[in-house]
Order: structure tokens, then C-alpha cells, then sequence
């Protein structure tokens, strides 16, 4: 069974563009959680969705968004960058909603420059 | 995946020792501990999970046991070996906090020969 993949690997991005990550969950998972991982705060968590609904929501401003689509990949959306964005991002997948059992993807590097 | 401004403990274990990795958690209500594995440059591997009702549960090599009394965790590794080297993660899930994983900042493992 396929893990979860996760588009692009890497990518850079200058101060004020916006960018969209991409994730696909393992088959039969429909619920994606998205994290943050940086040297200085670790993980943490950005948001969770399933059903194509976002369920919860970490501690992260309005510039950063996600939405899932009916066969449950799912995009995460980071608006006018900052270099503080610069980080890990991690999806995760599990089968039920509710924070159990995710199965992490091996995460988009983004740097801002 | 390397949190190097984060003050990580580190382990250092001889290869065919046991591994004993502690965590402290923060919240009495949490629910859920699981156990990840991150390797430089991949994202959390799934090692191992328990819910709150458990005080004890076994994988293979791994056993992870919890103290709700002091909100301890701990992960044992048996006959560590050179590919268990990486940095170790527990995250626990509130019980009021849907989806939403709270990771420690990690300890590194380092198995020598």
C-alpha cells in the first residue's frame, strides 16, 4: 500500500508570493492533518480535515488555509510569505478523524528568501 | 527533520543495549500517545500508540508505557540497532481537541558500534 505522498519536495519561494502544497493521504484514509516543523518551535499543528471539512485549527494567522477535495487529497495554501514560513511541512492521514493513528508523508521544504 | 534549536536531549545507546526514551506530558486529560520515529530528511515514522485506559502495550522490539500518575511515557527499545538511529517524538492527543496531536521536542538516539 502506497504512503502518503506529498507535492513538491522542495521548493523556494520569495518574501510576498504565495504558495500551495499538495497531499495525498494513503488509500482509504480520509482525514489529513497538516504541521509545521521548524528548529526553534518543533511540530506544530496547522489544521485537520475531513469530510472536506477543516475540524480544528492550531494557532497559525489567516495567511495559511487548506481545503480537501471529495477523493480526500488535500492542499494547504500559504499566502504573502514571510521568512518565518520557511519550515517542514507535514501531512498526515489517518482513517477517522480525531487525531489517531496518522501516518505521516515525507513533507514539502519550503525556504523563502 | 532536525530541531536544532530546540535543546534536544540526546541519547547515546552501545548497538544490542535496550533503549529507554522518557517523555513528560503536559496535559492530564490527554487521551492518546503515539510514538514517532524521524529520520534526517524524512518525515515522523509511526512507531507505536496507547490510549489513556492502557498502562502497558508491546510492538515489535518497542514497548511504550504510561504513567498517568506523573504523566510520564516512556518508549523501550529492545537490542537497539545502527537504523534506530534518528530522533524519537511523543505526541499526545487532548481529549477536547479534535484531530490535533501535541508533539514534545524530541530526543536523539545514537547507537554506536
Amino acid at each position: 500500500k502506497a504512503g502518503v505522498t506529498q507535492t513538491p519536495r522542495y521548493l523556494i519561494k520569495t518574501r510576498g508570493q504565495q504558495v500551495t502544497l499538495s497531499c495525498s493521504p494513503i488509500s482509504g484514509h480520509r482525514s489529513v492533518s497538516w504541521y509545521q516543523q521548524t528548529p526553534g518551535q518543533g511540530l506544530q499543528f496547522l489544521f485537520e480535515y475531513f469530510s472536506e471539512t477543516q475540524r480544528n485549527k492550531g494557532n497559525f494567522p489567516g495567511r495559511f488555509s487548506g481545503r480537501q477535495f471529495s477523493n480526500s487529497r488535500s492542499e494547504m495554501n500559504v499566502s504573502t510569505l514571510e521568512l518565518g514560513d520557511s519550515a517542514l511541512y507535514l501531512c498526515a492521514s489517518s482513517r477517522r478523524t480525531g487525531g489517531e493513528e496518522q501516518y505521516f508523508g515525507p513533507g514539502t521544504r519550503l525556504t523563502v528568501t | 527533520g532536525e530541531s536544532v534549536g530546540l535543546h534536544l536531549p540526546t541519547l547515546s545507546v552501545q548497538e544490542g543495549d535496550n533503549s529507554i526514551i522518557n517523555c513528560a506530558y503536559s496535559n492530564s486529560a490527554s487521551d492518546y500517545f503515539i510514538w514517532y520515529k524521524q529520520e534526517s530528511g524524512k518525515g515522523p515514522q509511526f512507531i507505536i500508540d496507547i490510549r489513556s485506559n492502557m498502562d502497558k502495550r508491546q510492538g515489535q522490539r518497542v514497548t511504550v508505557l504510561l504513567n498517568k500518575t506523573v504523566k510520564h511515557l516512556s518508549l523501550q527499545i529492545a537490542a537497539t540497532q545502527p537504523g534506530d538511529s534518528a530522533v524519537y517524538f511523543c505526541a499526545e492527543k487532548y481529549s477536547d481537541s479534535w484531530g490535533k496531536l501535541q508533539f514534545g521536542a524530541g530526543t536523539q538516539v545514537v547507537v554506536t558500534p
